[in-house]
């Protein structure tokens, strides 16, 4: 298995607060990713990292911040987190785009009540 | 821009018995497939992906694949499933470089395996 680690795993937190998820990998990739996965929507984008700071959005970054300091850590927050953020995030890495393969963390389940 | 259509949401079969889940893209420059499965509770894990060559993938756990242009589909297929299998399975496409390299995934496919 890739070295990839999530961290919380599981979080419950209250709306209007900050929360950050944070995604580590020993694996030296340049790209780092992190997505949300919803009932009948599968996975989407939030940002994506291809290198020290280095980062975009993706398909639904709204309400999402992220950083990358250090190669292996990858930070997703939300500044004040609402309901309709609750969701299961997952981090991946990957050595490019395209043809390469992505290699996903275990996830965090994230509640906001 | 692409998209992925995954045309089932769920798939029951029985043991030993054969299986497609099928995915179709739109895309309007060339593109890689994948598919990924997701057992409960756990990350995604590649099955398989297309990038170029011969349209037949072979790829984990006896799974196959067919990449087929003129339909835009790639089909995801195994002549008898265990239970083992129950999981949830993504199609997924990129295109060659930039931006556009990022995956965009199907909404899955969730396959469950009954004895």
């Amino acid at each position: 298995d890739a070295g990839i680690t999530q961290s919380p795993r599981h979080k419950v937190t209250e709306t209007g607060t900050p929360v950050t998820l944070r995604c580590h990998q020993t694996e030296n990739h340049r790209y780092m990713y992190w997505y949300r996965q919803d009932p009948g929507h599968g996975l989407r984008l939030i940002h994506y990292s291809y290198g020290v700071k280095d980062t975009d959005k993706g398909e639904v970054s709204d309400g999402y911040s992220v950083s990358r300091s250090k190669t292996e850590d990858f930070l997703l927050t939300l500044e004040s987190a609402t309901s309709s953020q609750t969701s299961v995030y997952f981090c991946a890495i990957s050595d490019g785009q395209g043809q390469e393969t992505q290699y996903f963390g275990p996830g965090t389940r994230l509640l906001v009540l | 821009a692409q998209s992925v259509t995954q045309l089932d949401s769920q798939v029951p079969v029985f043991e030993e018995a054969p299986v497609e889940l099928r995915c179709n893209y739109s895309s309007s420059v060339s593109v890689y497939l994948f598919w990924y499965v997701q057992y409960p509770n756990q990350g995604l894990q590649l099955l398989l992906k297309y990038l170029s060559g011969s349209t037949l993938v072979k790829g984990i756990n006896g799974f196959e694949a067919e990449f087929n242009k003129s339909q835009t589909s790639f089909h995801l297929r195994k002549p008898s499933v265990h239970i083992s299998d129950t999981a949830e399975y993504f199609c997924a496409v990129a295109s060659y470089g930039g931006s556009q390299g990022n995956l965009i995934f199907g909404k899955g496919t969730k396959l469950s395996v009954k004895p």
